[in-house]
């Protein structure tokens, strides 16, 4: 299964704009990537996804790399709502039910 | 409002006792899944399901059963074969095809007495 690598904490501040990166370098052809975040006790939930192309919508952007080995998740501007752990997930083959393969996410705190 | 509903939000059970998770979906979604959550941790895939009365072992399906007689609904069982059930689970479900997102329930958390 390929894995992401994402760093495990950043902060920013309220307003700004927040750009969390994440690398994929095994990822394959038909390999979705996916972003959710999660609140403590709650279930994940969906931001944002691309194949190859960049990606915008009402929450974020998706800016994926030529070579599809990275993505950056773009946040316009962090409120103190954004605060919460982002997941980029790559959603693996059909053939085992579309999962989603999880790591270890990034922490993001919003300072006011 | 369309969604999934994951009950009880808290379940406490003593050791050796199989215990029942529910997920209900009413958002017409092909696709369902559960998953399971460490402290700390990401996501693990339990269980999953494409279609109505067909389910698939995901990568922790040890101690666990599922079922899928209706489309809307996924129940999880928690048998006495898992050793440290303790956890937060999660049900999700998605519309068929590739390019669609994935839609969460609240969770479950349970915890073995």
């Amino acid at each position: 299964d390929a894995k992401t690598t994402q760093p495990n904490s950043m902060e920013s501040n309220e307003e700004e704009p927040v750009h969390l990166p994440c690398n994929h370098s095994t990822i394959s052809g038909t390999d979705y990537i996916h972003w959710y975040r999660q609140l403590p006790s709650q279930g994940p939930e969906y931001v944002i996804h691309g194949l190859t192309s960049n990606v915008n919508n009402r929450m974020a952007s998706l800016a994926i790399a030529e070579d599809r080995k990275s993505s950056t998740l773009i946040l316009h501007r962090a409120t103190l709502r954004d605060a919460a752990v982002y997941y980029c997930i790559l959603r693996g083959p059909y053939n085992q039910g579309g999962k989603l393969i999880f790591g270890q996410g990034t922490e993001l705190s919003v300072k006011p | 409002d369309g969604g999934i509903t994951q009950s009880p939000k808290y379940l406490f059970r003593k050791e050796g006792q199989n215990v029942t998770l529910s997920c209900e979906q009413n958002l017409n979604h092909d696709a369902m899944y559960w998953y399971r959550q460490d402290p700390g941790q990401g996501l693990r895939l339990i269980y999953y399901s494409q279609i109505v009365n067909d389910f698939q072992k995901g990568d922790i399906a040890e101690g666990y059963s599922v079922s899928r007689e209706k489309k809307e609904s996924f129940p999880l069982t928690v048998t006495s074969a898992q050793k440290n059930p303790t956890a937060f689970y999660l049900c999700a479900s998605k519309i068929g095809g590739a390019n669609y997102g994935y839609t969460f329930g609240s969770g479950t958390r349970l915890t073995v007495v």
